[in-house]
């Protein structure tokens, strides 16, 4: 399974950008990057996924590398309601599972 | 309303009993999957199935046991087998099996076993 790191915890205030980090060191060409956010007794939900260029969507944009070996999804102004845990998951070619890592915890200060 | 659905939000058994846990999707979803997730940890696949009538193990599927008799239907049972069978269940179907398929994920049913 392709390995990724997070910090364990991040914190930010509302209203303001937030970035939230992801190493991905041992990623092949073809490997997509999924990112999911987990709200406290509730299942994750989907946020972006990207394979080597910038996307954005309504939730967030993710910034890949240009070599791949790290990506950052940027929430443009947190709300009370971005606070969840965010999993960077690196999904190998025709791989039928995520592998969820422990993720990154987001506290969101009012 | 698309979606999936997992009940009992809540389940109680006492050990050495089998339990099996509902997980309803209709999405029209070919790919469905089960995960674990016991606390402050991230999730890990117990089984999934990428079409009707087939099913493949995941990373931990030792004392569990699933059916795919439908597209909208997965149930998980969770047998006398599992040593710690406590933690949080989550149901999840996609499109299909893959890489590139975002995976829609149900509300999850908190088992405890005393």
């Amino acid at each position: 399974d392709a390995k990724t790191t997070q910090p364990n915890s991040m914190e930010s205030n509302e209203e303001e950008p937030v970035h939230l980090p992801c190493n991905h060191s041992t990623i092949s060409g073809t490997d997509y990057i999924h990112w999911y956010r987990q709200l406290p007794s509730q299942g994750p939900e989907y946020v972006i996924h990207g394979l080597t260029s910038n996307v954005n969507n309504r939730m967030a944009s993710l910034a890949i590398a240009e070599d791949r070996k790290s990506s950052t999804l940027i929430l443009h102004r947190a709300t009370l309601r971005d606070a969840a845990v965010y999993y960077c998951i690196d999904i190998i070619q025709g791989a039928q599972k995520l592998v969820f890592g422990q993720g990154t915890r987001l506290t969101i200060n009012p | 309303d698309g979606g999936i659905t997992q009940s009992p939000k809540y389940l109680f058994r006492k050990e050495g009993q089998n339990v099996t846990l509902s997980c309803e999707q209709n999405l029209n979803h070919d790919a469905m999957y089960w995960y674990r997730q016991d606390p402050g940890q991230g999730l890990r696949l117990i089984y999934y199935s990428q079409i009707v009538n087939d099913f493949q193990k995941g990373d931990i599927a030792e004392g569990y046991s699933v059916s795919r008799e439908k597209k909208e239907s997965f149930p998980l049972t969770v047998t006398s087998a599992q040593k710690n069978p406590t933690a949080f269940y989550l149901c999840a179907s996609s499109m299909s099996a893959g890489d590139r398929a975002e995976q829609y994920f149900g509300p999850g049913t908190r088992l405890t076993v005393t």
